[in-house]
């Protein structure tokens, strides 16, 4: 399969700074690619779409000025928490679309796990 | 918009039987059924999928089936081992990725 690495895997902050996550597709070319949070024993959220080289489509309820998205290149989409608070804590998923000739697949990144104290 | 239900939440099973997860959806625009294992502190890993073409699938001791007439499709893992414990999500989408929805997922126990 297709893979999708995150980094940081982990990352405490103080309430009020910015945290920025990268997600990036390094075997595939990806012009999409999504982003998602999981909260504690539940399904994945999705939050965000992110296409390459335009603005990312926002799932309603996501506010779009806290979680910031950047898909400036084909293997690279970032996500940055502003002003992070301890209700922002969960656990950020990114994927990325990979299309073959006549099929597209959503592949995973290994996850982020934000603390915000 | 499109709505996926999953049963059982939880699943708990002798090593060597066989468990299988059912999901519903409600879109019938939907094309596109993966499912994927999740384990503690990871992202989902994809371990099978299945398009609306076709009804059933099978790789190795796991294998999906669709009812497109029923909206309903299913996962079916044979000879169940220790390491097939995870939660396992079943999600719907169509074309591209657009309206990809998860279900709310099945927590797999097996017992040695």
């Amino acid at each position: 399969g297709a893979v999708v690495s995150q980094h940081p895997s982990r990352v405490i902050c103080k309430s009020g700074t910015s945290v920025k996550i990268e997600c990036r597709s390094l075997d595939f070319q990806a012009t999409t690619m999504f982003w998602y949070r999981q909260f504690p024993k539940q399904s994945l959220m999705l939050m965000a779409t992110s296409n390459e080289g335009s603005k990312a489509t926002y799932e309603q309820g996501v506010e779009k000025d806290k979680f910031l998205i950047n898909h400036a290149s084909l293997t690279l989409s970032t996500l940055t928490v502003t002003s992070a608070h301890p209700e922002d804590s969960s656990f950020y998923i990114c994927s990325a679309l990979r299309r073959d000739n006549i099929q597209e697949t959503q592949y995973f990144g290994p996850g982020t796990r934000l603390l915000v104290l | 918009g499109e709505n996926v239900e999953q049963h059982p939440s939880t699943l708990s099973v002798q090593e060597g039987d066989s468990a299988v997860i059912k999901c519903t959806y409600s879109d019938s625009a939907s094309n596109y059924f993966p499912w994927y294992k999740q384990e503690l502190g990871k992202g989902p890993q994809l371990i099978i999928d299945i398009r609306s073409n076709v009804g059933e699938k099978k790789d190795q001791r796991i294998a999906v089936t669709l009812n497109k007439t029923a909206k309903h499709f299913s996962l079916h893992i044979t000879e169940t081992q220790p390491e097939d414990s995870a939660v396992y999500f079943c999600a719907a989408s169509q074309n591209y990725g657009q309206n990809f929805v998860f279900g709310p997922g099945t927590r797999l126990s097996v017992l040695p």
